[in-house]
């Protein structure tokens, strides 16, 4: 049974740091793995989709990898704003489902 | 395209009575999520339709939840009788194919209350 972790939970820091959010996942066998941004009372917006033979996609400040024989991904953000605050899930997908992890909320204080 | 169109956005109920949640995915999509977003167990996925078909239900909770998706662009989540442990946010999503490694589109969300 596919699990997804993503550590850490919440996470606050100043503006302008450099940060990563980790997701990890235990099997490797997935179609694609999806990141996601969920602000307080909203629906999640798709940032960044890295399907299973690619090694990284790339958005703005946003940066994804994946190694899907670590069932590892994470998520980097390049000089954080007080606008990147959110909470941020990852989803892999195998077959039609998608395995959602707990999410990290951030908090990026100005 | 307008997105994925979930109705009510807000709904406050009391136990016992039925609630219908509405959702339009988007046009030329072909296979419809419905799942529950609470504090404690995060994101669920409820039931999981493909060209209207509905293809797994196992995360249906139980026999009050029902969903049915008459045509391509309508799909409802019931559940009769409501009671307040139902209470949590419901997305509807959907993609473009069920076997495709494409994205996930979801609606904005229900914010169901059982008092």
């Amino acid at each position: 049974k596919q699990e997804v972790t993503q550590i850490p939970a919440a996470l606050s820091v100043p503006e302008g740091e450099n940060l990563v959010l980790n997701c990890s996942f235990t099997d490797s066998a997935i179609y694609n793995l999806q990141w996601f941004r969920q602000d307080p009372g909203k629906g999640l917006t798709s940032l960044l989709l890295i399907q299973s033979s690619q090694r990284e996609q790339t958005s703005g400040r946003l940066n994804a990898s994946l190694d899907k024989s670590s069932g590892r991904s994470t998520l980097y953000i390049a000089a954080s704003q007080p606008g990147d605050s959110a909470t941020y899930l990852c989803a892999v997908k195998r077959t039609y489902k998608y395995i959602f992890g707990t999410g990290t909320r951030l908090k990026v204080l100005a | 395209d307008a997105g994925v169109i979930q109705s009510p956005r807000h709904e406050v109920t009391e136990m016992g009575q039925e609630v219908t949640l509405r959702c339009k995915p988007i046009s030329g999509h072909n296979s419809l999520f419905w799942y529950r977003q609470t504090m404690m167990r995060g994101l669920e996925l409820l039931i999981y339709f493909n060209n209207n078909v509905p293809i797994d239900d196992s995360g249906m909770p139980e026999d009050r939840f029902s969903a049915k998706m008459p045509n391509a662009s309508f799909s409802t989540l019931k559940i009769q009788p409501s009671e307040p442990r139902d209470s949590a946010v419901y997305f509807c999503a959907s993609t473009p194919l069920s076997s495709s490694p494409g994205e996930q589109y979801f609606g904005p969300g229900t914010r169901l209350t059982v008092t």
